[in-house]
């Protein structure tokens, strides 16, 4: 089955960018998505097909894929970004939902 | 209010049964796709099973391996997750979503309940 492999965590201080990837084989001919889950929370859809934001996500956060990576940019990063942040896509050969392992960004 | 809220969860012996459920607010639920997405203690999402808006398409995760089964009932905007002959493994906070389908033809999860906890132990 499809495997998507993240980093378990991402450190940044306030103010600096973020990168979150998200790794599979020839990731950039499918569509990914990307999730955001504070302590307590339901999950919160931040990116959808690999680059578009939902109403409601700050212009901060942007996404891109091609190759085998897909990437999660965050800009001007913000205390209150600090989660767990998951990358998900759905593989057509299993017919099944794929999430990533998940990363931890830790706001210094 | 648009939203989806999950009850059903609890403590449960190991090879115990349980039913969760997922009730919608706020929309045309029978328009959308629901999953239905674990989380164990400490640990990352898991996909457990999707069911389309008409039912034709049931989709589960291979590690369940035919111990759930998911229904839904359109006219109560409801989904349910029958779980049978549990384990440990499966506890986990459990959510429902909705599948949402955008006019470039892709799918993914834009509305999610809070989740509840179901808990295998002696």
């Amino acid at each position: 089955s499809y495997v998507l492999t993240q980093p378990p965590s991402v450190s940044v201080a306030p103010g600096q960018t973020a990168r979150i990837t998200c790794g599979g084989n020839n990731i950039g001919d499918k569509s990914v998505h990307w999730y955001q889950q504070k302590p307590g929370q339901a999950p919160v859809l931040v990116i959808y097909d690999d680059r578009d934001r939902p109403s409601g996500i700050p212009g901060r956060f942007s996404g891109s894929n091609s190759g085998n990576t897909a990437t999660l940019t965050i800009s001007r990063v913000e205390a209150g970004d600090e989660a767990d942040f998951y990358c998900q896509l759905w593989d057509n050969d299993s017919d099944h939902v794929v999430f990533g392992g998940g990363t931890k960004l830790t706001v210094l | 209010e648009v939203q989806l809220v999950e009850s059903g969860g609890g403590l449960v012996k190991p090879g115990g049964s349980l039913r969760l459920s997922c009730v919608a607010s706020g929309f045309t639920f029978n328009m959308y796709s629901i999953i239905w997405v674990r989380q164990a203690p400490g640990k990352g999402l898991e996909w457990v099973s999707s069911i389309s808006s008409s039912t034709f398409d049931i989709y589960y995760a291979d590690s369940l391996k035919g111990r759930f089964t998911i229904s839904r009932d359109n006219a109560k905007s409801s989904v349910y997750l029958q779980m049978n002959s549990l384990r440990a493994e499966d506890t986990a906070v459990y959510h429902c979503a909705r599948d949402y389908y955008d006019s470039n033809g892709v799918w993914y999860f834009d509305l999610w309940g809070r989740g509840t906890l179901v808990t295998v132990s002696s």
